[in-house]
């Protein structure tokens, strides 16, 4: 079955950018269609956008339109998602999940923390 | 952009009672693409029931789903204390996602 591995945890400097990434295996082809997920702490899911390799489109969340950019490599199966003009509050756990309508599976999640 | 409430926020039961969770949308929802997750402390979440009342793989038939339209349901029949956790919503429509708040489930 596929799994994820995602990137390490990052500090980040307000105003700078953070890029994560989510490498997949086990897929029956090397296309994974893959969503972002952030979780600041003690708070609930919110959706960033989705990267689609069929179709080779990216589809952002409004609240996020312009500050992320999803993008895919298809020869390592990894996909990206990079955030600029990283406040305070974008201090949060990021998942990548598989799927189109739903996530399964997950990656385990990587922490980004913003701070001066 | 369709918009999930869930309620209660919280809840707490204990072993064995029966837990309703309810998901109640902004605008229609097909049934297909309403999903339900549980999430543990410092775990990401687990896909519980996709389609709206069907059961993912592992999940034990404790955990049931219904619903149509704008109003769904996650049920547990008999709480066990591993189901302690925050139970998401979630819906697909035009490419993109939305989860309801969560609602968290305590055992007593």
């Amino acid at each position: 079955q596929v799994q994820l591995v995602q990137s390490g945890a990052e500090v980040k400097k307000p105003g700078s950018s953070v890029k994560v990434s989510c490498k997949a295996s086990g897929g029956t082809s090397n296309k994974y269609v893959i969503s972002w997920v952030r979780q600041a702490p003690g708070q609930g899911l919110e959706w960033m956008g989705v990267f689609n390799p069929f179709f080779n489109t990216a589809n952002y969340a409004q609240n996020f339109q312009g500050r992320v950019t999803i993008t895919t490599d298809e020869s390592t199966s990894t996909t990206f998602m990079e955030l600029s003009g990283l406040k305070s509050d974008d201090t949060a756990v990021y998942f990548c999940a598989e799927g189109t309508s739903l996530g399964d599976p997950w990656g385990p999640g990587t922490l980004v923390t913003v701070s001066s | 952009e369709i918009v999930l409430t869930q309620s209660p926020g919280n809840l707490s039961l204990s072993p064995g009672e029966r837990a309703t969770l309810s998901c109640r949308a902004s605008q229609f929802v097909s049934s297909s693409y309403l999903t339900w997750y549980q999430q543990k402390p410092g775990q990401a979440p687990r896909l519980l029931i996709y389609g709206a009342s069907t059961r993912a793989t592992g999940i034990p038939d404790r955990f049931s789903g219904s619903g149509s339209g704008t109003d769904f349901t996650l049920t547990i029949s008999r709480l066990e204390p591993e189901d302690s956790a925050v139970y998401y919503c979630q819906q697909y429509s035009r490419s993109s996602w939305t989860f309801g708040q969560g609602t968290k489930v305590e055992i007593k």
